[in-house]
């Protein structure tokens, strides 16, 4: 069974500063696509980077990286000079490509001032 | 403005009563979804749909209804609401194609 494992619950970090969320994942296939998802206190579902897993090269939004270990199973979330705004629930998403999607249970990220 | 809105945003409604919660696209995505979001468990996928008229169950269905006459719209609906159904929920949307799921912004259901 496909699964996603994220081990930190919560986690916080001073304004500025450079914070690694992380996230495990679990499956048989060869090509697949990760997400990861931010949920501000406003509740909307906003995604904030994805993966496709043939391609080697890590993919970066701005401020937003990912480290994707694809032998390990991997796929962590770097944010760099964090913001206040990035105060939220991550969460990281799995899907082979059908119309299942498997979430983690999410890392509550703090931004402190 | 294009995009996924769902309504509303907020409903109570009494143990017993029929509650429907309307989903709408506006970018004629191929897939539409409905998840429950609770604490600690995350996001369960209650049904989807790959087309127009095409709906299948996903994992926690039971209690819940749903129809796709358009491909715009995708409703909800709870023919007898209970408590346990007390949740967020959230539409999403899909191109045909693999890739990232468009969320709505979310209903807050409180079943009293």
């Amino acid at each position: 069974a496909q699964t996603v494992t994220q081990s930190q619950p919560e986690m916080s970090v001073q304004e500025a500063e450079t914070v690694t969320l992380s996230c495990t994942y679990d499956t048989s296939e060869s090509n697949y696509y990760l997400f990861w998802y931010k949920q501000p206190p406003s509740r909307q579902m906003i995604l904030v980077i994805r993966q496709e897993a043939y391609k080697q090269q890590n993919a970066t939004e701005n401020r937003f990286s990912v480290n994707f270990q694809k032998a390990a199973k991997s796929f962590s979330l770097k944010i760099s000079d964090s913001q206040l705004g990035d105060t939220a629930m991550y969460f990281c998403a799995f899907t082979s490509g059908t119309y299942k999607y498997i979430f983690g249970t999410g890392t509550r990220l703090k931004v402190l001032a | 403005d294009a995009g996924i809105t769902q309504s509303p945003r907020y409903k109570i409604t009494e143990t017993g009563r029929q509650v429907t919660l309307m989903c709408h696209q506006t970018w004629s995505h191929s897939y539409m979804f409905w998840y429950r979001q609770d604490l600690g468990h995350g996001l369960r996928l209650i049904y989807y749909s790959a087309a127009a008229d095409i709906t299948d169950k996903g994992e926690v269905p039971d209690g819940y209804v749903v129809s796709r006459s358009k491909t715009e719209n995708f409703p909800l609906t709870l023919e007898s609401a209970t408590r346990s159904q007390t949740s967020v929920y959230f539409c999403a949307s899909r191109t045909g194609g693999p890739g990232e799921l468009f969320f709505g912004e979310g209903s807050r259901l409180t079943v009293l």
